[in-house]
């Protein structure tokens, strides 16, 4: 299985910072990298995928990038709806396997 | 707009076989563009992928749990169902059924999720 690990697990930030989410994938995964943001109590919902493109309906805030290992998820003005879990998931292979997740607290 | 409901019992006794089914609304299974998965989530932890079928009947499954999960479809219905046998405390979560784009595999469409406890 491939192991994604995100990195911090947890962070605190304010309204109109920018925040910055990393995951590392255990080997080679080319773009095939999703992002998602969780609320408690919902589902999941997709952000990014293919690693750099904007899911239908998300504000342009949230930007991805990276490829082969190395992956990024960038708020550049975060807001009080974007305090939440994020995760990321490879779609390279099965089985899919997420981030344990990043929880971004309000400061 | 698509959505996805699962369904089933909330309740499931230790070593018997948890049943859940997913209906899909507002586009159909059989479109060849999509795969149909099922992933879970215990209380406060992370998402694990389960496994998922495509509209012929072909499956994938995690191979941590692939001795005990069988993941089947009806066109005819636009449902599809997962069973997982001889459950342990270990398999109460929440579950979510949730499509996937087949050419590149991103989750674009999850249900809202159903808990699921095992307990005698």
């Amino acid at each position: 299985d491939i192991q994604m690990t995100q990195s911090p697990s947890s962070l605190s930030a304010s309204v109109g910072d920018r925040v910055t989410i990393t995951c590392r994938a255990s080997q080679s995964i080319g773009s095939n990298l999703n992002w998602y943001q969780q609320k408690p109590g919902k589902a999941p919902t997709l952000l990014i995928y293919g690693a750099s493109s904007l899911q239908s309906g998300v504000p342009s805030s949230f930007s991805g990038s990276g490829s082969g290992t190395d992956f990024t998820l960038t708020i550049s003005s975060l807001q009080p709806e974007d305090f939440a879990t994020y995760y990321c998931q490879q779609s390279y292979i099965t089985p899919r396997t997420f981030g344990q997740g990043t929880k971004v607290e309000i400061k | 707009q698509v959505q996805l409901q699962e369904s089933g019992p909330g309740l499931v006794k230790p070593s018997q076989t948890l049943s859940l089914t997913c209906t899909v609304s507002g586009g159909s299974i059989s479109s060849g563009n999509y795969y149909w998965n099922w992933i879970r989530q215990p209380a406060g932890k992370g998402l694990e992928w389960i496994g998922r079928i495509y509209t012929s009947g072909i499956t994938n499954y995690n191979p941590s749990l692939k001795s005990r999960v069988t993941i089947s479809i009806d066109t005819s219905k636009n449902q599809f169902t997962l069973n997982l046998s001889s459950v342990t405390v270990a398999d109460t979560a929440v579950y979510y059924c949730v499509r996937d784009v087949a050419v590149s595999g991103q989750f674009d469409y999850w249900g809202q999720g159903t808990l699921v406890t095992v307990s005698s």
